[in-house]
C-alpha cells in the first residue's frame, strides 16, 4: 500500500526553536507538498518540490523553508518557531508534472503546538 | 489565479436526509482536475473523487454523487440518505498549473457536515 509518512503525529516546541517536520514517501513520486490546515482557512500550500534539490514557494512561505536532498524525503523547517505557526501540517506527494491530475497521497498530519 | 470556494461553512442534517455540498472554482486553465476529499475526526484526508475538465458526466458511487457543470464552474457533491458516519469536514480542491507552470492542488476552506441520529 502506498504511503506518505510524517515522522511525528504531535509535537510541542518552544518559541524561537528551530523545528524540523519530516515527510517520507515510498511511491517514487516526483512531487511533494507541504500544507498547513487551520480552522476556517482550509489547507494552504506552504512549499512544494518537483525534483530533488528543487523547491517552489506556495501561498504562505513566510517563516518556513524546505529541504529535498533525496527524492523520497521532503522536510519542512521552521527557522524560529512562533506561536502563530501552531497548526496541523500535512505532507502530500504526487506523480510527475505533465501527468496532470494524478492522485495526491496525504500523510496523517503533524499537529504542532508552539508555546 | 486559481481559487476554490465552499460557501457553506457548516451543515447540520438528520440521518437519512439528502445533503448537497457546494463547490465553485476559478481557473484560467483549459485542462484541470477537480477533487473531493473527506476528513473524518481522525484527521486523515480521504480521497473521494477526481474529475478532469473534459469530462462533465455526472458520477454516482453508492450514496455519493457529483454534479460537474463547467458553465457555472461548479462541482457539487450530494450525499443521499445521510448517515452518522458521514459526519466529517469535506474539501473540494482544484489541480491546475495556473500561472506557475507547475501542477499544484488548491483547496477550498471546507464544509463541516454534522449528521445527527
Amino acid at each position: 500500500d502506498v504511503k506518505v509518512t510524517q515522522s511525528s503525529r504531535y509535537l510541542v516546541k518552544r518559541t524561537g526553536e528551530k523545528v524540523f517536520l519530516e515527510c517520507v514517501q515510498d511511491m517514487d513520486h516526483e512531487n511533494m507538498f507541504w500544507y498547513r490546515q487551520d480552522p476556517g482557512l482550509g489547507l494552504r500550500l506552504i512549499y512544494f518540490s518537483y525534483d530533488v534539490k528543487m523547491k517552489e514557494k506556495g501561498d504562505i512561505p513566510e517563516g518556513y523553508s524546505v529541504s529535498r536532498e533525496k527524492k523520497e524525503r521532503f522536510s519542512l523547517i521552521l527557522e524560529s518557531a512562533s506561536t502563530n505557526q501552531t497548526s496541523m501540517y500535512l505532507c502530500a506527494s504526487s506523480l510527475s508534472p505533465g501527468t496532470s491530475g494524478d492522485g495526491y497521497t496525504f500523510g496523517s498530519g503533524t499537529r504542532l503546538t508552539v508555546v | 489565479a486559481q481559487k476554490v470556494t465552499q460557501a457553506q461553512t457548516e451543515i447540520s442534517v438528520v440521518e437519512k436526509e439528502d445533503v448537497t455540498l457546494d463547490c465553485v472554482y476559478e481557473t484560467r486553465d483549459t485542462t484541470y482536475y477537480l477533487f473531493w476529499y473527506k476528513q473524518p475526526p481522525s484527521g486523515e484526508l480521504v480521497f473521494l473523487i477526481r474529475r478532469n475538465s473534459f469530462d462533465e458526466q455526472n458520477e454516482i458511487s453508492g450514496r455519493y454523487s457529483w454534479n460537474f457543470q463547467k458553465s457555472t464552474s461548479s462541482f457539487n457533491f450530494t450525499i443521499t440518505a445521510s448517515q452518522v458516519v458521514d459526519s466529517a469536514v469535506y474539501f473540494c480542491a482544484l489541480s491546475g498549473m495556473g500561472n506557475t507552470g507547475f501542477q499544484k492542488l488548491v483547496f477550498g476552506t471546507g464544509t463541516r457536515l454534522l449528521v445527527s441520529p
